[in-house]
């Protein structure tokens, strides 16, 4: 079963706005991270945050995490059409290993 | 490129017939994890190897096995294949067992079950 829920489900915007993509998550983690998977392709890991974290930042990435409400955002800033792709978000649990459960994640189209 | 392989890209079989995927993780990295991409059921892990030991076990079913060989690629077999089988199956692999170990993912197989 899915750890949580991303929201929205699907996103459009022009190239040069920023994107925010939000995930919630059930039960405790260790972290969360947050993957990119280009139409039917593997995934790519993008930035892991860790449960002492709040705020993270990679180039035109920034994550937050925000562990009393159980929900993280991921902002891509000054998107480009290249950025077109689902972003899921994916925990690891506190206490179960390093497997990773995934949300159900965002597909964001980043119109030229 | 994330240096994990996996074979073959596409599979297409039918009902209850038997399929083995196939990963090669990357260069270093002991442990490997195979996942299970659905339209319905979303990405979910399936189970989890680290240097030949079986480490974790998700939503695996019963007519699902693996196994890591002592060259650390690892094998996903599909038996008795029912419609609802059909998915994108992904490999992936780490350095070790640590919970911020990266995880990195093959370009996945696609199974189709007719």
């Amino acid at each position: 079963s899915q750890q949580g829920e991303e929201d929205p489900q699907a996103l459009s915007i022009q190239e040069g706005e920023n994107a925010t993509m939000n995930c919630s998550y059930k039960t405790s983690i260790n972290n969360l991270q947050w993957y990119r998977q280009n139409s039917g392709r593997g995934l790519v890991h993008l930035i892991l945050i860790r449960s002492n974290e709040r705020e993270k930042h990679s180039g035109r990435l920034r994550v937050t995490l925000d562990t009393s409400k159980k929900s993280s955002s991921l902002l891509i800033t000054a998107s480009r059409a290249a950025d077109t792709a689902s972003y899921f978000c994916a925990t690891a649990g506190a206490n179960a290993g390093n497997m990773l459960t995934f949300g159900g994640g965002t597909r964001l189209m980043v119109k030229p | 490129d994330s240096g994990v392989t996996q074979t073959p890209k596409h599979l297409i079989t039918a009902t209850g017939q038997r399929v083995t995927l196939r990963c090669s993780p990357r260069s270093g990295d002991l442990s490997v994890y195979w996942y299970q991409q659905s339209l319905d059921q979303g990405l979910q892990f399936l189970i989890q190897y680290y240097n030949g030991e079986e480490r974790a076990k998700g939503n695996i079913l019963e007519r699902f096995s693996a196994q890591q060989f002592p060259d650390l690629h690892s094998e996903l077999n599909l038996s008795s294949l029912e419609l609802g089988d059909s998915a994108l199956y992904f490999c992936a692999s780490s350095v070790g067992l640590a919970a911020s170990d990266t995880q990195y993912f093959g370009p996945g197989t696609r199974l189709t079950v007719l």
